[in-house]
């Protein structure tokens, strides 16, 4: 069975502050992939990051950071520098190569001025 | 904009009343995914629709059903409606799978059921 823990229901930080949003799944697969999707107030679900299980680079996009370890099968995502913009709920995704993705249960973070 | 596009934005109606929301994908897309937002269950894979065909069904409720034209649209079809339906419903679309493409979201349909 696939699994998706996001074991921080909710995150407060002021601006400027880096946060870290923690992903741990489970898969028996040894293919899968991974996203980390951000849902603002306005209910859109955008598409942030995809990452294969293969890849265990880091990946960084801007203030966006993406900690990929399949040892501890985590896949955290830290925003440096927080901006109030970045207010929102963050879900953490599977898909182990067939069916659908499976979604974590979302942490909202909120970035205080 | 992710080129999904979802129909109508917000659907207010009475319980045991039925619905459709209508989705279409991306431009390219054969694959269509149908998921359920509430606040209690989160959120919740309920079919695919890959060219047509049904590919893949997860936690939906026999009063749902869904299809996938020859255009690819698709429509997710909710009838005798409970107060427990209302949620915000999303559809993505992909090419094939999730794997081989980033995934895009519609911006859902919010259904509240009265």
């Amino acid at each position: 069975a696939q699994k998706v823990t996001q074991a921080q229901t909710e995150i407060s930080v002021v601006e400027k502050e880096d946060v870290t949003l923690d992903c741990v799944y489970e898969t028996r697969d040894t293919t899968y992939y991974l996203f980390w999707y951000k849902q603002p107030p306005s209910g859109e679900l955008v598409f942030l990051i995809r990452r294969n299980s293969f890849d265990e680079q880091n990946e960084i996009s801007g203030r966006y950071s993406w900690n990929f370890q399949k040892s501890t099968s985590s896949f955290n995502f830290t925003i440096t520098a927080s901006q109030v913009v970045d207010s929102a709920v963050y879900f953490c995704a599977l898909y182990p190569g067939r069916r659908a993705l499976t979604f974590g249960s979302g942490t909202r973070l909120q970035v205080q001025p | 904009d992710s080129g999904v596009t979802q129909t109508p934005k917000h659907l207010i109606t009475a319980t045991g009343q039925r619905v459709t929301l209508r989705c279409s994908p991306r431009s390219g897309d054969l694959s269509v995914y149908w998921y359920q937002q509430s606040l209690d269950q989160g959120l919740q894979f309920l079919i695919q629709y890959y060219n047509g065909e049904e590919r893949a069904k997860g936690n939906i409720l026999e009063r749902f059903s869904a299809q996938q034209f020859p255009d690819l649209h698709s429509e997710l079809n909710l009838s005798s409606l409970e107060l427990g339906d209302s949620a915000l419903y999303f559809c993505a679309s992909s090419v094939s799978g999730f794997g081989n493409t980033e995934a895009f979201f519609g911006q859902g349909t919010r259904l509240t059921v009265v």
